[in-house]
């Protein structure tokens, strides 16, 4: 089976604080790609970054991180210094060899000025 | 190069109207899913198509759904006698091709049925 779980479903922090996102999916497919979306309040869904099964480096863009794990079927999204422009739900998105995605109920995250 | 549009961005059907949702996908792509989001639910596949042909529709509800994407035009979504419980945001997205390629979303289409 093909599964998602984003478990924290709201978050608060303050501006400028550090905050991470949880993912952990799960498949028995042996290559696959992970991709973490923005939902800001207007709608649209925004890509912010793709993995694929094969690379497990972590990744840096700017205020953003991303570190995933296959041992523990985790990719977890870290945003350092955030901001009000940073408030938007966040989806966690699993696509296998069945060329579907699976994504996880979202994280709705508020900065706090 | 426009991303993917989605129109109307909102549509009011009242019950047992039909609903036709549009998405022209991205220039060069001729991957097209499309998903629906219901409140505080995460997005749920409906289907997957390429020019002219339905891949995978698993996740279409069997009666009133149905969606085309022809040779020439939009990908149309069209969901027939609608009820309240139709009411959700459907989101298309597109991809250059399978598997790994990262879909880009359009706004979606917010459809209220009342």
């Amino acid at each position: 089976a093909q599964k998602v779980t984003q478990a924290q479903t709201e978050i608060s922090v303050v501006e400028k604080e550090v905050v991470t996102l949880d993912c952990v999916y799960e498949t028995r497919d042996t290559t696959y790609y992970l991709f973490w979306y923005k939902q800001p309040p207007s709608g649209e869904l925004v890509f912010l970054i793709r993995r694929n099964s094969f690379d497990e480096q972590n990744e840096i863009s700017g205020r953003y991180s991303w570190n995933f794990q296959k041992s523990t079927s985790s990719f977890n999204f870290t945003i350092t210094a955030s901001q009000v422009v940073d408030s938007a739900v966040y989806f966690c998105a699993l696509k296998t060899s069945s060329n579907q995605f699976y994504f996880g109920t979202g994280t709705s995250l508020t900065v706090i000025p | 190069n426009a991303g993917v549009m989605q129109n109307p961005r909102h549509l009011v059907r009242r019950r047992g109207q039909e609903a036709r949702l549009r998405c022209s996908p991205m220039k060069g792509h001729s991957h097209v899913y499309w998903y629906r989001q219901l409140p505080e639910e995460g997005l749920k596949f409906m289907v997957y198509l390429q020019k002219e042909n339905i891949i995978d529709e698993s996740g279409m509800p069997k009666e009133r759904f149905s969606a085309e994407f022809p040779k020439e035009g939009p990908s149309i979504l069209r969901i027939q006698q609608v009820v309240r419980g139709d009411s959700a945001a459907y989101f298309c997205a597109s991809s250059q091709g399978p598997r790994g390629t990262e879909a880009f979303f359009g706004q979606g289409t917010r459809l209220t049925v009342v």
